[in-house]
């Protein structure tokens, strides 16, 4: 079955610092990976996902993130954080052998942002 | 933005109650999905549809039961409700899996239905 981890509960960084959010996966194959964030009371909605091709995608709102094989790995980062970063970020994973809807999401990591 | 509508945005009812979510889409995508967010577990799984009366269990699926009679609306059900289905629920919408035949596999999501259960 598949899984995801995303080891960090809650990050805080200061404006204009840079962010890196960890997300490892567990999955027998290449997954269809995803990075969502959520605003208090809204849905959540897709920043970035990679399903195949280059290994670094880029997003919305200047996020990017790492596809990384060896490491099971595909971390969120962007260079320089805005107070409107401040929200909960999660990871999910999709079956290549079923339909993708049908992910798997970490438990979320919720940034802040200082001023 | 998706045109995904969920009704309603709050309720509080009563333990042993039924209670009837509904979601609702115009963007005629094939499967739809219910998923249940609680602090500490991020979003699991309920139950999905992947066409018209097809549908499957997810990963948390005891007490709940769906039913999908039109493209366009997914029902939730919990036929009992109890205390521990106090959380908030979302409806989330995908045109198809992730091969460049099918759609892009993303989930759009609705903007959720607080439900507390007394």
């Amino acid at each position: 079955a598949q899984s995801v981890t995303q080891p960090d509960i809650h990050i805080t960084v200061s404006e204009g610092a840079s962010l890196e959010l960890r997300c490892n996966y567990s999955y027998g194959a290449t997954p269809y990976l995803f990075w969502y964030v959520q605003s208090p009371g809204q849905g959540l909605q897709l920043l970035l996902k990679y399903f195949s091709g280059d290994t670094l995608v880029q997003g919305i709102k200047g996020f990017e993130a790492e596809f990384k094989r060896s490491q099971s790995s595909f971390n969120l980062r962007k260079p320089s954080v805005h107070w409107s970063d401040a929200a909960e970020y999660f990871c999910a994973v999709g079956a290549r052998d079923t339909n993708a809807g049908k992910s798997t999401f970490g438990d979320g990591t919720t940034l802040t942002v200082k001023p | 933005d998706a045109g995904i509508t969920q009704s309603p945005r709050h309720k509080v009812t009563e333990t042993g109650t039924p209670v009837t979510l509904r979601c609702h889409q115009t963007e005629n995508h094939r499967y739809m999905y219910w998923y249940r967010q609680d602090p500490g577990h991020g979003l699991r799984l309920i139950h999905y549809s992947y066409g018209v009366k097809d549908t499957d269990k997810g990963e948390v699926s005891d007490g709940y039961s769906v039913s999908r009679s039109k493209t366009e609306d997914f029902l939730l059900t919990l036929e009992s409700a109890t205390s521990s289905q106090t959380s908030v629920y979302f409806c989330a919408i995908s045109d198809g899996t992730g091969s460049s035949a099918q759609g892009t596999g993303e989930l759009f999501f609705g903007e959720g239905s607080r439900l507390t259960v007394l």
